[in-house]
């Protein structure tokens, strides 16, 4: 089966820089996606990454390992309105058919 | 343009009772994909559908059904709820059904008492 690996929680500053990994296991890996998600909303999507490298927009950037099992996202000059969970999420196929699983989130704090 | 739009925004039912909910994806999206989501975990991908055909299907059990009609709608049935079918049901559309990137509802929180 499918599993993604994130930390639970992470706690900056204003202005930092945070970086929250993500490995995976799964067969059939297509790409590997980064959602953001605030307390009560909507998860919203952030980043795609489908070959190996970084991708930026923004203040936000994700890099893929697809050797490694292996990607991140950058979250760059942090603000307040960053605090929120954020999810990996790995595309696959597979017996169950097209799929998107996700981890179980990363929640970022902000602080002033 | 609207968004992905999703009703009832909250729902109470008691066990054993049983469940529609409802998505309109965004104008143009022919794919629907719908996921469970218990507070503090990531969402849990139920199923996909795509230009009314079912793409992919998570692990959940027979009591989870859904369905895509004509205009690309869903709808995703739950029968003989359990305490644990509480949680938040997202319904996420997109233009294909290759699932690079989802446009999620605000979703339909369900109480089962």
């Amino acid at each position: 089966g499918q599993s993604l690996e994130q930390p639970s929680e992470v706690t900056a500053v204003e202005g930092a820089i945070v970086q929250i990994n993500c490995t995976y296991q799964t067969s059939g890996f297509y790409g590997l996606s980064w959602y953001q998600q605030h307390d009560g909303g909507a998860p919203t999507f952030l980043s795609y990454n489908a070959l190996d490298g970084l991708e930026e927009t923004g203040r936000f950037s994700s890099f893929l390992s697809r050797s490694d099992s292996y990607g991140y996202l950058l979250l760059q000059e942090l603000q307040m309105k960053d605090s929120a969970s954020y999810f990996c999420a790995v595309r696959d196929w597979g017996a169950a058919g097209n799929k998107l699983t996700f981890g179980g989130g990363t929640r970022v704090l902000v602080k002033p | 343009d609207a968004g992905v739009t999703q009703s009832p925004t909250h729902l109470i039912k008691t066990r054993g009772q049983h469940v529609t909910l409802r998505c309109s994806p965004i104008s143009g999206h022919k794919s629907v994909s719908w996921y469970q989501q218990v507070l503090g975990q990531g969402p849990q991908f139920i199923f996909q559908y795509y230009e009314k055909e079912e793409r992919g299907r998570g692990n959940f059990p027979d009591r989870f059904s859904a369905r895509q009609f004509p205009n690309y709608s869903s709808e995703l049935n739950v029968n003989a709820l359990l305490l644990g079918d509480s949680a938040l049901y997202l319904c996420a559309s997109s233009l294909t059904g290759s699932n690079e990137k989802l446009f999620f509802g605000s979703g339909t929180q369900l109480s089962v008492l």
